[in-house]
């Protein structure tokens, strides 16, 4: 049973330009989540969602961040229009039945700002 | 949300026993403690997680004062694969997967 997977693992963008990470959750897993870990800081949960449906997007920035889980395929964390404050290592985890359950995590998805 | 306090690092030699503490004064009633562990340029990785009773898994073992306003997580016999970042968790009782994470404990492994 493959893990959390994310691409790309880097991704390097000029400011201005979309960000596009992506997150494949364990087979079985309908519950995503998205964190994401600045430069020396610990990590920050940005979004839950269950297929179809954003269940808690506290941490979301509330401009140029988006995130969607659709009905068929991965997860998608979207940045419009990136700065250089954007770069950071995004984390994505999964789980089988909900938050109550432990959480498995990808390997991450380091996005540099140019 | 409720804080946790970790020391920000500590040392072990290897083949030894780790003890991990955490304080969390500020529990509530149904937060469950959860760790998780970080190694470098990885995603965390669940470690452990209870409510009230002691708990052991083939990681480790989760030691929970009776008042709940401390744990300690502990490494029975310390590898230098175990070097990486203890986070300390609270998870509250509301389904959000918000997990706060702090600072943790950065472990050194002595060979």
């Amino acid at each position: 049973n493959a893990g959390v997977m994310q691409n790309p693992r880097h991704l390097v963008r000029r400011r201005g330009q979309e960000a596009r990470l992506r997150c494949s959750p364990m087979k079985g897993h309908s519950h995503v989540y998205w964190y994401r870990q600045l430069p020396e800081e610990g990590l920050k949960f940005m979004v839950y969602l269950q297929k179809e449906n954003i269940i808690d997007e506290s941490g979301m920035p509330k401009e140029r961040f988006s995130a969607e889980f659709p009905k068929e395929g991965p997860s998608i964390l979207r940045i419009q229009q990136v700065v250089r404050g954007d770069s950071a290592a995004y984390f994505c985890a999964s789980s089988p039945r909900g938050a109550r359950e432990k959480l498995f995590f990808g390997s991450g998805t380091q996005l540099s700002v140019l | 949300d409720a804080k946790t306090t970790q020391p920000n690092s500590m040392e072990s030699n290897e083949e030894e026993p780790v003890h991990l503490p955490c304080n969390h004064s500020t529990i509530s009633g149904t937060d469950y403690i959860h760790w998780y562990r970080q190694l470098p340029s990885q995603g965390p990785e669940y470690v452990i997680h209870g409510l009230t009773s002691n708990v052991n898994n083939r990681m480790a073992s989760l030691a929970i004062a009776e008042d709940r306003k401390s744990s300690t997580l502990i490494l029975h016999r310390a590898t230098l694969r175990d070097a990486a970042v203890y986070y300390c968790i609270l998870q509250p009782s509301s389904n959000t997967g918000k997990l706060i994470f702090g600072q943790g404990t950065t472990l050194q492994v002595k060979p």
